[in-house]
């Protein structure tokens, strides 16, 4: 059974730094593209980053560019994002999903598992 | 950019009902399109991918069709369990999100 955990959410304030992990299990890890998505309070999804099985390719939304970085330990079975110079737009349920193919690039990309979520809140 | 832009934003519907939500893509995605449904306090959940196969698992009242720039996801007899919000969903642009709430 395919499982995606996520941990590391919580109250921070504005400017500071914060890192997600997702721990990934029931799956060969190394064959899979992985997502970070994040959803606001009422709102609805947004993609923020991507990262192929080999972190060859990455990429981000234009709203985290330069201040999130995605990364993975194919050894470890897990993804992360590192978030820096958070803001309260920041603010969302970030969630872990799998990609159905190794690359991110692909036209015909989705996200066929997702995690339960982990909670940001950018707040002074 | 591509830009995916769903309707209704919202609809209210009867147990029985059939239902369609649109999806419309800013330019022509071929069949690169997915549907995912999503309920009070849960993760996204795939239903649709590539505009019409249907993902393992998901009840066969759920149904979707289209290519370029125009897609539908019906379902046919509305369940207790289909009260949620569907999102489409092109490469990392997903829709703003239809929720189908009980009549």
């Amino acid at each position: 059974e395919v499982q995606l955990v996520e941990s590391g959410g919580g109250l921070v304030q504005p400017g500071r730094s914060l890192r997600l992990s997702c721990a990934a299990s029931g799956f060969t890890f190394d064959d899979y593209a992985m997502h970070w998505v994040r959803q606001a309070p009422g709102k609805g999804l947004e993609w923020v980053s991507g990262i192929s099985w080999n972190s060859g390719s990455i990429g981000y939304a234009d709203s985290v560019k330069g201040r999130f970085t995605i990364s993975r330990d194919n050894a470890k079975n897990s993804l992360y994002l590192q978030m820096n110079s958070l803001r309260a737009e920041d603010t969302a349920l970030y969630y872990c999903a799998k990609d159905r193919e190794g690359g991110i690039a692909a036209a015909g990309n989705y996200f066929d598992y997702w995690g339960q979520g982990t909670l940001v809140t950018v707040s002074s | 950019d591509i830009q995916m832009t769903q309707s209704p934003s919202s609809l209210s519907a009867s147990v029985g009902d059939r239902v369609t939500i649109t999806c419309r893509a800013s330019q022509s995605i071929s069949s690169y399109l997915n549907w995912y449904q999503q309920k009070p306090g849960k993760a996204p959940k795939l239903l649709i991918y590539a505009a019409s196969s249907l993902q393992s698992g998901v009840p066969s009242r759920f149904s979707g069709s289209g290519s370029g720039t125009d897609f539908t996801l019906t379902i046919s007899s509305l369940q207790p369990e289909d009260f949620a919000t569907y999102y489409c969903q092109q490469r990392i642009t997903f829709g703003q999100g239809t929720r189908l709430e009980i009549k």
